[in-house]
């Protein structure tokens, strides 16, 4: 079974750095585009980052330039560098394998979640 | 506010049909890009429903489907259950913003 475990979620306090992983298993990871999505209490969700086999990479405006995504092909891990963490940056981190071709890909499937709190 | 606009809710009875609207622009649905819907339920990590504007995951029902037109795309939910209790999400890609983007979401109750 295709499985994504995210770690490393937290309560830090703001301009504090905190960095996340998302081990995959049951497909070939190194073949996927490897996406982050995250979800604020009680709101909706939002794309946070993407990087491809070749690790181009893709952030959305909120985090470019504060968050760095990563990826681990021989220990099939994706992981995400988040530093000078606002409280806007508050949620539920998901990470999620990327299907279909680029621009019209969708997120299949999600991991758990991991809960990250930015709070002084 | 997101780019793509949903109902904040609906809701219909056992057996019903209901439809979740969700409305883009020129940059993004109506550039041609996919719309694909992801159902979470209570407390869950979302789950893709529909994907490629129409097509639905092996061991989703098919009381779900999915539509697309213009800048618009719908999610029709028929027989409806008391388990399709969730939230909605529609999702596509923008090209102005250079960024993969959801619906603000739909909480689905069946009365």
């Amino acid at each position: 079974d295709v499985q994504l475990v995210e770690s490393g979620g937290g309560l830090v306090k703001p301009g504090e750095s905190l960095k996340l992983s998302c081990a995959a298993s049951g497909f070939f990871f190194t073949s996927y585009t490897m996406n982050w999505v995250r979800q604020a209490p009680g709101k909706g969700l939002e794309w946070v980052a993407s990087i491809t086999t070749g690790s181009n990479i893709f952030y959305a405006a909120s985090v470019r330039g504060r968050f760095t995504v990563s990826r681990d092909n021989a220990e099939s891990s994706l992981f995400l560098q988040m530093n000078s963490l606002r409280a806007e940056d508050t949620a539920v981190y998901y990470c999620a394998r990327d299907k279909g071709g680029l621009r019209y890909n969708w997120f299949d499937p999600w991991g758990q979640g991991t809960l990250v709190t930015v709070s002084s | 506010q997101s780019v793509l606009t949903q109902p904040p809710s609906v809701s219909g009875a056992p057996g019903q049909r209901v439809t979740i609207s969700c409305t883009g622009n020129s940059s993004n649905i109506g550039a041609g890009y996919d719309v694909h819907w992801y159902q979470q339920l209570p407390k869950t990590a979302p789950k893709v429903l529909i994907y490629g504007n129409i097509n639905r995951p092996s061991g989703v029902p098919d009381r779900f489907s999915g539509s697309k037109s213009g800048t618009s795309a719908s999610l029709a939910i028929t027989g409806l259950q008391v388990e399709d209790e969730a939230d909605y999400y529609c999702q596509s890609y923008d090209d102005s913003l250079s960024a993969w983007v959801f619906g603000g979401g739909t909480k689905l109750t069946v009365l």
